[in-house]
């Protein structure tokens, strides 16, 4: 089972600031990588896909970059509306699919 | 517009067998994608259960192997979820989803792109 270690768990910041996110996997994934984004009561949502790519809708300041074992999501510019806990997953081992244990981006 | 839809009891007692079920509209099970159950205790992150694919392919993670089964139902455009001998260990949201069966293919739907709203089945006498 490849293994997906997120840090920091918490990230205290202000709106406006840059966020500065980091997924570590047991292995290399290639650039097999997902990250998402969870709101209270809601799904998560696709936000970057294969290490770098923006999902449909998803705003210019979500990137996400890295390749074999560290990845990183910046978010460029804190809007209120991008509170919330980032989780990233993998699909290099299919079908063994995981999740990262998640960073909450909460508001300072 | 593509949407998924989970339905089935809250509460579950110890020892017995959840059910779930996950409808899907705006786009049929037929096509080239598998159909997911995910699930997610309070406070955690999420957990992959398994899939399934129309063509009968399952897949089941291991930690769960023994006791799950997922099926679909292609007349109803619909896909289910058994998890036998449940405990308190399995309270969690269970959210239904869809990714890309090819596992070459570049892009968006190569994973989890549209999910149900989840719902939560607690584990308690």
């Amino acid at each position: 089972e490849i293994v997906l270690t997120q840090s920091p768990a918490t990230l205290s910041l202000s709106p406006g600031e840059r966020a500065t996110l980091s997924c570590r996997a047991s292995q290399s994934v290639s650039d097999y990588l997902a990250w998402y984004q969870q709101k209270p009561g809601q799904a998560p949502r696709l936000l970057i896909y294969d290490a770098s790519n923006r999902a449909t809708g998803i705003p210019a300041r979500f990137s996400g970059s890295g390749s074999g074992t560290d990845f990183t999501l910046t978010i460029s510019s804190l809007e209120p509306e991008d509170f919330a806990v980032y989780y990233c997953q993998q699909r290099s081992n299919w079908p063994l699919l995981t999740f990262g244990g998640g960073t909450k981006v909460e508001i300072k | 517009q593509v949407q998924l839809q989970e339905s089935g009891p809250g509460l579950v007692r110890p020892s017995e067998t959840l059910s779930l079920t996950c409808a899907v509209a705006g786009y049929s099970i037929r096509s080239d994608f598998y159909c997911d159950w995910i699930r997610q205790p309070p406070g955690k992150g999420p957990e992959w259960i398994g899939s399934v694919h129309h063509s009968g392919r399952t897949y089941y993670n291991p930690s769960l192997n023994s006791r799950v089964t997922i099926s679909v139902d292609m007349s109803k455009n619909h896909f289910s979820l058994r998890l036998s001998s449940v405990t308190a260990a399995d309270t969690a949201v269970y959210y239904c989803a869809r990714h890309g069966a090819n596992y070459y293919a570049s892009g968006s739907y190569s994973y989890f792109d549209s999910w149900g709203q989840g719902t939560l089945v607690a584990v308690s006498s």
